[in-house]
């Protein structure tokens, strides 16, 4: 089953614009990552935020962490239409499996 | 190898065949893993391995998934008796952590994926 679940499940904005997605888990993590997956292609690490960290900054993404409401967002600011893509949150609390939520679809327009 | 490599990209079964998909990992990865993606979904678990121990299965939905890691490095999930519900793309990802202990975090090196199609 999957562990996290992020919304809003797809999203549609313009170039310039910023893009916000979220995910929400159950379960206690050791750290909470960000993938991109690109249609037909394989997943591809973004950035790692572990649980006793709040916020992280990696180029134009954001990532904050909450353990308190098992809640994470991710900020891409400035998109470009080569954002476009699915974004998936992925927890690893430390058993060796990392599971992953359903995904936002991403379209920026240009 | 540079990344992640698996074979076959495409593969179309007739239902009852069974099926094989390899895995290449990063050279001197220790963890693999395999997980299922329906078309709009994210990744399901299937099956980790440390080395060539298989330390999880739990997500292997059925009797007919098996895996396997003999040499610690080449992996193969196989599908018997493949069914409609199985089509799916099947993702391989490695990583170089080690233990549960280990102070780096379990970072994911995704293949490109095997999509299955059952008939």
């Amino acid at each position: 089953s999957q562990q996290g679940e992020e919304d809003p499940q797809a999203l549609s904005i313009q170039e310039g614009e910023n893009a916000t997605m979220n995910c929400s888990y159950k379960t206690s993590i050791n750290n909470l990552q960000w993938y991109r997956q690109n249609s037909g292609r394989g997943l591809v690490h973004l950035i790692l935020i572990r649980s006793n960290e709040r916020e992280k900054h990696s180029g134009r993404l954001r990532v904050t962490l909450d353990t308190s409401k098992k809640s994470s967002s991710l900020l891409i600011t400035a998109s470009r239409a080569a954002d476009t893509a699915s974004y998936f949150c992925a927890t690893d609390s430390g058993d060796n499996d990392m599971r992953f939520g359903a995904g936002t679809r991403l379209t920026v327009k240009p | 190898g540079a990344g992640v490599s698996q074979s076959p990209r495409y593969k179309v079964a007739k239902r009852g065949q069974d099926v094989a998909l390899r895995c290449d990992p990063i050279s001197g990865h220790v963890s693999l893993f395999w997980y299922q993606q329906a078309l709009g979904q994210g990744p399901e678990f299937l099956t980790y391995f440390q080395n060539e121990a298989q330390l999880d299965k739990s997500g292997l939905p059925s009797d007919r998934f098996f895996a396997e890691r003999p040499e610690g490095s080449v992996s193969t999930l196989k599908i018997q008796r493949t069914q409609q519900e199985d089509s799916a793309v099947y993702l391989c990802a490695s990583s170089l952590r080690r233990d549960i202990n280990a102070s780096g975090a379990n970072v994911l090196t995704f293949g490109a994926g095997s999509r299955l199609t059952v008939l």
